[in-house]
């Protein structure tokens, strides 16, 4: 196990309303990431937070948000969910932002959202 | 554009043979490559990460290469186990802390 952790495991909710998924990052690491996944696809950049702060971002419309908590721990919220937006989120801490680093970069289990 | 492309789509072996999975990226500037396996379900686990000078790093049975001027990558997987069977994903990052995901190559390995 990586010591990532995701919550919830499965969420099932109704196009239109607002999600909120968890990820607690590994101890000491400061930067948190969140990727989509669809079915069958690779993971799709969507944010990264390093220290509290938005550090990338990627294709991804305003009504995904995010924030990071002091004890690095962080949330990803989705507002006025759609179809498309079913898929696996996965979230990976790392001890520094991993772009530009050969740091390792450990993912969580993933959360299984379905909007129906 | 940013691209990582990886072949082949799935790929079916039988136990105890070798395979190589093909990653062919054209992002830049380039600042490293990864290579992840994800089982069914699960979040991606990182086998090995290359930076621009390195261009063969191996972790079991797990060897990979890359050829920076090419801009290719390639994981082989040596004397498969049934264990191997999995999504082998290349990651590639970027303009300092942009990272490209292929689709992944599906393996299955059959007794």
């Amino acid at each position: 196990e990586t010591g990532v952790t995701q919550s919830p495991t499965h969420l099932i909710k109704t196009r239109g309303q607002q999600v909120t998924l968890r990820c607690s990052s590994q101890s000491g690491h400061n930067t948190v990431s969140w990727y989509q996944q669809a079915l069958g696809q690779g993971p799709q950049f969507i944010f990264q937070y390093y220290r509290e702060e938005e550090n990338g971002r990627g294709n991804f419309p305003p009504r995904f948000s995010g924030l990071q908590f002091p004890n690095y721990s962080s949330e990803l919220n989705v507002n006025a969910l759609e179809l498309d937006d079913s898929a696996l989120y996965l979230c990976a801490s790392s001890l520094v932002p991993t772009g530009h680093s050969s740091y390792e970069q450990y993912f969580g289990p993933g959360t299984r959202l379905t909007v129906t | 554009k940013n691209q990582v492309e990886q072949s082949p789509q799935s790929l079916i072996i039988l136990e105890g043979k070798n395979c190589t999975l093909q990653c062919n990226y054209t992002v830049s500037p380039f600042s490293n490559l990864r290579w992840y396996k994800q089982d069914t379900g699960r979040g991606p686990v990182s086998l090995t990460i290359m930076t621009f000078s390195e261009n063969t790093k191996s972790n079991g049975r797990y060897t990979a290469t890359l050829d920076a001027d090419t801009k290719q990558s390639s994981l082989h997987i040596t004397a498969s186990q049934l264990s191997d069977s999995a999504s082998y994903i290349c990651v590639v990052s970027y303009n300092n802390n942009d990272m490209r995901f292929g689709a992944g190559t599906r393996l299955t390995v059959k007794p």
